[in-house]
């Protein structure tokens, strides 16, 4: 799976958009870039995943460069509750293959 | 999304003894299931994978013979801490695959204290 650097932190404003960078710079053509964020003392929560075209679910916005060499996550309206560390992951989708290798991720605080 | 739930969330108990940490998938059948571990201020590290009716894929540094895991049926994985010591102390997530391929859902974890 191709490595991911991400901002080891970031700070928010509530109710502002939060954009949070990843850059995945040696991407295959076959590997997607999935989202996952981690509230203190809980397990990970999938957030969104994408190949080429940016993705928009209830939770949040997925914005991938051309190249794909880099993604933005974003939260479009910060609540408090959306603190967390954010995970980018790039990996193959593929049955048989579905581990995911976490990084460590961005630590994203709202602040009221 | 799909729901995995843990059981316990959390547990104490003596060096020595063995405990064993259920995970169920709720709304879905998994054929797999993948089994972390999180120490403090640290990312989650991949333990094993945990395949239905077959013997679970363990990452390398893990023993095999400590975490012990079965997954019996197409909702349940679980994993038992054998003879456990004060340094497996960790919070230990499950997931499962639900949906698209590589599409993970995580369960609430458990808190494993052992003294």
């Amino acid at each position: 799976d191709a490595k991911t650097t991400q901002p080891p932190s970031m700070d928010c404003a509530e109710g502002r958009a939060a954009n949070l960078p990843c850059n995945h710079s040696t991407i295959s053509g076959n590997e997607y870039v999935y989202w996952y964020r981690q509230i203190h003392s809980q397990g990970p929560q999938y957030i969104i995943h994408g190949l080429k075209n940016n993705e928009t679910n209830e939770m949040a916005s997925l914005i991938i460069t051309e190249d794909r060499k880099s993604s933005t996550l974003i939260l479009p309206h910060a609540t408090l509750r959306d603190t967390a560390v954010y995970y980018c992951i790039v990996r193959v989708a593929d049955f048989g293959n579905e581990k995911l290798t976490f990084g460590t991720g961005t630590r994203l605080t709202i602040i009221p | 999304g799909a729901v995995v739930s843990q059981h316990p969330s959390r547990v104490i108990c003596k060096s020595g003894t063995s405990v064993k940490i259920e995970c169920r998938s709720l709304d879905f059948q998994a054929t797999t299931m993948f089994w972390y571990r999180q120490f403090p201020k640290q990312s989650l590290m991949l333990m094993a994978t945990s395949n239905e009716g077959s013997k679970a894929t363990y990452e390398q540094g893990v023993e095999k013979d400590k975490f012990l895991i079965n997954h019996a049926s197409l909702t349940l994985s679980t994993l038992t801490v054998t003879s456990a010591h004060p340094e497996d102390s960790s919070f230990y997530i499950c997931s499962a695959i639900a949906g698209p391929p590589g599409t993970q859902y995580f369960g609430p974890g458990t808190r494993l204290l052992v003294l």
